[in-house]
């Protein structure tokens, strides 16, 4: 059982380009979702998913996008990359339950990116 | 580790005194909350959870209360121990829990 898995853990862009964070989860919780944070700053929710086929957005979505064909699997996609994304990505997933998430949510080890 | 909570607010205790977290939160139909820790380097790390159907929630060397007349949550860490140096992060959601919002953060700083 390896919880929420991310790649790459570090990565380095220069302006313009494109990537795709991974990130991977084998509890088979149907919640799942992506924040960046900031130093000196909490968390801040970009993207999230309550289910496979159903995506929307946090509140930093501009220039990133999701997709959730399975349940395991929620990408991060940055379209063109820019300098103001540099910061730390961390992937997170949950149970529903009958009120919700239980539990809260198990987050990913992170992603540092870097824009150039 | 990168540099988690820079400037963020710090408690500073001694080993083995109680600790009290606070956290005040701005959204009054929030009804679920989460206390996260995260150590530098690290993602957050899940400590207790409580619904707004409760004003008090107890786990192992923890406990969370929640008021929401003055919509104020606080952590409390019983015999603090220097393993509990770290940022701690309030999280809050409301209707479908599917979106957690967090706080800004507070370092513990546990001097021997």
């Amino acid at each position: 059982n390896a919880g929420v898995t991310q790649t790459p853990k570090f990565q380095v862009l220069k302006t313009g380009q494109s990537m795709t964070l991974q990130c991977a989860q084998d509890m088979n919780h149907e919640y799942m979702s992506w924040y960046r944070q900031d130093p000196g700053m909490g968390l801040r929710l970009i993207h999230y998913s309550v289910g496979a086929g159903i995506t929307d957005q946090g509140e930093v979505p501009n220039g990133y996008n999701v997709s959730r064909s399975t349940t395991e699997d929620f990408p991060l996609r940055l379209l063109s990359a820019a300098p103001s994304q540099t910061s730390v990505y961390f992937c997170a997933s949950s149970y529903s339950g009958s009120q919700g998430p239980e539990g809260g949510y198990t987050f990913g080890s992170g992603t540092r990116l870097t824009v150039v | 580790g990168e540099s988690v909570g820079l400037h963020l607010p710090t408690l500073s205790v001694q080993e083995g005194d109680n600790s009290i977290i606070n956290c005040a939160y701005s959204n009054s139909a929030s009804d679920y909350f989460i206390w996260y820790k995260q150590e530098s380097g690290k993602g957050p790390q899940f400590i207790i959870d409580i619904r707004s159907n409760m004003d008090k929630r107890q786990g192992q060397r923890v406990t969370v209360l929640l008021n929401k007349t003055v919509k104020h949550l606080s952590l409390q860490i019983a015999a603090t121990q220097p393993g509990d140096s770290a940022v701690y992060f309030c999280a809050e959601s409301s209707g479908g829990y599917n979106k957690l919002i967090f706080g800004a953060g507070t370092r513990l700083a546990v001097h021997p």
